[in-house]
């Protein structure tokens, strides 16, 4: 099946800092979602981005199909940023999402 | 909408017994799913529904049974509860397949 890979697994930055988070799969999707899970365990949805680019307040996000990675932005961090942050790929000849491993963020007042 | 659903939020069984997870969604959404996240693991799919009556199996389907008689509910169920089923369970739906997920907000499993 598809191999997602996300890095860095740990980030920890201070508040107003910018940072990408980068998720690398093994096939081709039809199907990209990133997902941020907040330090209470709830699973928020933050982009459906099978290809382009999407925007939404401080946070975009990227996903480049034909080679195979997508990207999250983050601007001027807050510290409500804090959390793991999840990709999920399904490949074209799937109806399994497979998760990444996820990039762990904390953010330092 | 409440979205997805799931009860209880918390429960601790002792290795051997049965339980079921329940999930509902209001948004008539066609395809449900279930998921078990573990330290460091990421979420796994346990089973999958696209749609009532249709059933199938994910990534970690051993020790899980599901059924779909309705659109709205999927409920997991736990046939002999083992100290390995120790997790948090996510149900997610999606209008369907391959669409984008919501997910419940977990069950928090101890097992015993």
């Amino acid at each position: 099946g598809i191999q997602v890979e996300q890095s860095p697994p740990d980030l920890i930055l201070q508040e107003g800092a910018n940072s990408t988070l980068r998720c690398n799969f093994s096939d081709s999707v039809n199907n990209l979602q990133w997902f941020h899970q907040n330090p209470w365990g709830q699973l928020i949805n933050l982009f459906y981005i099978p290809s382009g680019t999407k925007q939404n307040g401080r946070l975009s996000a990227t996903t480049v199909a034909t080679e195979r990675y997508s990207l999250l932005y983050i601007s001027s961090s807050q510290t409500t940023d804090s959390g793991v942050y999840f990709c999920a790929a399904v490949s074209g000849g799937s109806y399994i999402p497979t998760f990444g491993r996820g990039t762990s963020l904390i953010v330092h007042p | 909408n409440a979205g997805v659903t799931q009860t209880p939020k918390f429960q601790v069984l002792k290795t051997g017994q049965s339980m079921t997870l329940q999930c509902a969604q209001d948004m008539n959404h066609e395809y449900m799913s279930w998921y078990r996240q573990d330290p460091g693991m990421g979420l796994r799919l346990i089973h999958y529904s696209v749609g009532a009556g249709i059933t199938d199996q994910g990534e970690v389907p051993n020790g899980y049974n599901v059924s779909r008689s309705t659109t709205e509910d999927f409920p997991l169920r736990l046939l002999s509860a083992a100290p390995s089923q120790t997790s948090v369970y996510f149900c997610a739906s999606s209008y369907r397949i391959r669409y984008e997920q919501y997910f419940g907000p977990g069950t928090r499993l101890t097992v015993t």
